[in-house]
């Protein structure tokens, strides 16, 4: 099956520094890769995605880009801000089945 | 938000009790999925289901049993667990589980303590 490796585990950042998360994947048939932000006590929620056939996508501070060739991926975020504190998910999807890393906790301190 | 819900959201069990989660489902979807949430690991998918017919099992000890009456709700019966079984259960659903790009939304999860 797949299987994801997400790396760092955890990450602390000044306000206003980028933040980087990065993720490899095993299987090339992987087509879809979201990212989840799970804020302490509170569910999964998906803050940005992008399909095999797009290499970068960006939404306002976040972005992601996929290296299909190197079977990697990854979530940046600029001008971080005490919100973005949370547990961060990089996934991987064939057919119906998300495979997950094992998640970064990121800590923006003021 | 109330796309997916979630009851109850703590349990605290015995091994030799049987309890029972629910998932409930707002946003018209036909899949729904559970998960197991253990911390420092990745999210483990346990069951999919599509219209009320099941399309996975990965592997899941026989003491969790799902059972999905419509395509709305979905349940997790528990029995005789284990303390390792301890852990954040989530729920979620996606439009159709055959496509690998439909976005799956989580439920905001039931933490069990089995003691």
């Amino acid at each position: 099956g797949e299987n994801v490796e997400q790396h760092p585990s955890t990450l602390s950042v000044q306000e206003g520094d980028s933040a980087v998360i990065k993720c490899t994947y095993s299987d090339s048939a992987s087509n879809y890769f979201p990212w989840y932000k799970q804020e302490l006590g509170k569910r999964p929620q998906l803050i940005i995605d992008i399909r095999s056939n797009v290499g970068e996508k960006k939404d306002q501070r976040i972005a992601v880009t996929l290296n299909k060739t190197a079977k990697h991926f990854s979530l940046h975020i600029t001008e971080t801000q005490p919100e973005d504190s949370a547990v961060y998910f990089c996934a991987a999807s064939i057919d119906y089945k998300l495979s997950f890393g094992a998640g970064t906790t990121v800590t923006v301190r003021a | 938000e109330t796309g997916v819900t979630q009851t109850p959201r703590h349990l605290v069990m015995g091994m030799t009790n049987k309890k029972s989660l629910k998932c409930e489902q707002h946003l018209g979807h036909n899949a729904m999925y559970w998960y197991k949430q253990s911390a420092k690991k990745p999210l483990e998918l346990m069951f999919v289901y599509s219209l009320e017919e099941r399309v996975e099992n990965n592997s899941v000890p026989s003491r969790f049993s799902p059972e999905c009456p419509n395509s709305s709700h979905l349940f997790l019966h528990l029995h005789t667990l284990q303390p390792e079984d301890s852990a954040l259960y989530l729920c979620a659903s996606s439009q159709d589980y055959r496509e690998s790009t439909d976005t799956q939304y989580f439920g905001p999860g039931t933490r069990l303590t089995v003691l």
